[in-house]
């Protein structure tokens, strides 16, 4: 299975400002995805990110707010900008991969916005 | 709209068999049956998937009704380190399509 890591694994940030969360996968994806837990919930898929092609978005996530970079095949961010405390969250990246067409989840980077 | 329906949490004892169940009667012919779980706010762990077949891995056994409406994940001998979220998810596969995860099941492991 890959293997994901995700940076910084956690980050406590002032309410205004914009953080960039990094994805880095030990093999090359065709597709990547970043997902939104918040506080109790689910996941929610944020967006699809697949290399040379522009990040397509779920319904009621924008690329403003959410803006997504996938230059290469191991490699991706998301950055969460203009941050409110609502956006306290646990950000997941995840990728397709193997034969069986598995889907498999980075550990996570736990976002609160004070 | 939820594809799959999991009771909102379950108990096992340790050292027992936990039994999960998910129903999915409207799952597809193309449709595979996936299982995962997440222990306290860690990115969610593959732990099996299947079709129609029983499914058996070193984590646990996936068994699919023959009318594929329903399927049980079976943990054979639960430790408390498998108290998780476990979440049951149908997918087309080899269809660049994505996971979507309703609320799962808590299971909580008893000592």
């Amino acid at each position: 299975s890959a293997v994901i890591s995700q940076k910084p694994s956690r980050d406590i940030c002032q309410r205004g400002t914009s953080l960039t969360i990094q994805c880095q996968v030990d093999s090359q994806v065709t597709m990547m995805f970043w997902y939104r837990q918040q506080p109790g919930q689910s996941l929610t898929l944020i967006a699809t990110a697949n290399q040379g092609s522009e990040a397509t978005y779920e319904s009621g996530f924008v690329i403003d707010k959410f803006p997504i970079s996938r230059p290469n095949l191991t490699f991706s961010t998301l950055t969460v900008s203009n941050m409110s405390p609502e956006d306290s969250s646990i950000y997941l990246c995840s990728v397709l991969q193997g034969e069986t067409d598995t889907q498999y989840f980075g550990p996570g980077t736990r976002l609160t916005v004070l | 709209d939820a594809k799959t329906t999991q009771p909102p949490s379950m108990d096992c004892a340790e050292g027992r068999a936990a039994n999960l169940p998910c129903n999915h009667s409207t799952i597809s012919g193309n449709e595979y049956v996936y299982w995962y779980r997440q222990i306290h706010s860690q990115g969610p762990q593959y732990i099996i998937h299947g079709l129609k077949n029983n499914e058996t891995n070193e984590m646990a056994s996936l068994i699919i009704t023959e009318d594929r409406k329903s399927s049980t994940l079976i943990l054979p001998h639960a430790t408390l380190r498998d108290t998780a979220v476990y979440y049951c998810i149908v997918r087309v596969i080899f269809g660049n399509e994505k996971l979507t995860f309703g609320t799962g099941t808590r299971l909580t492991i008893i000592p």
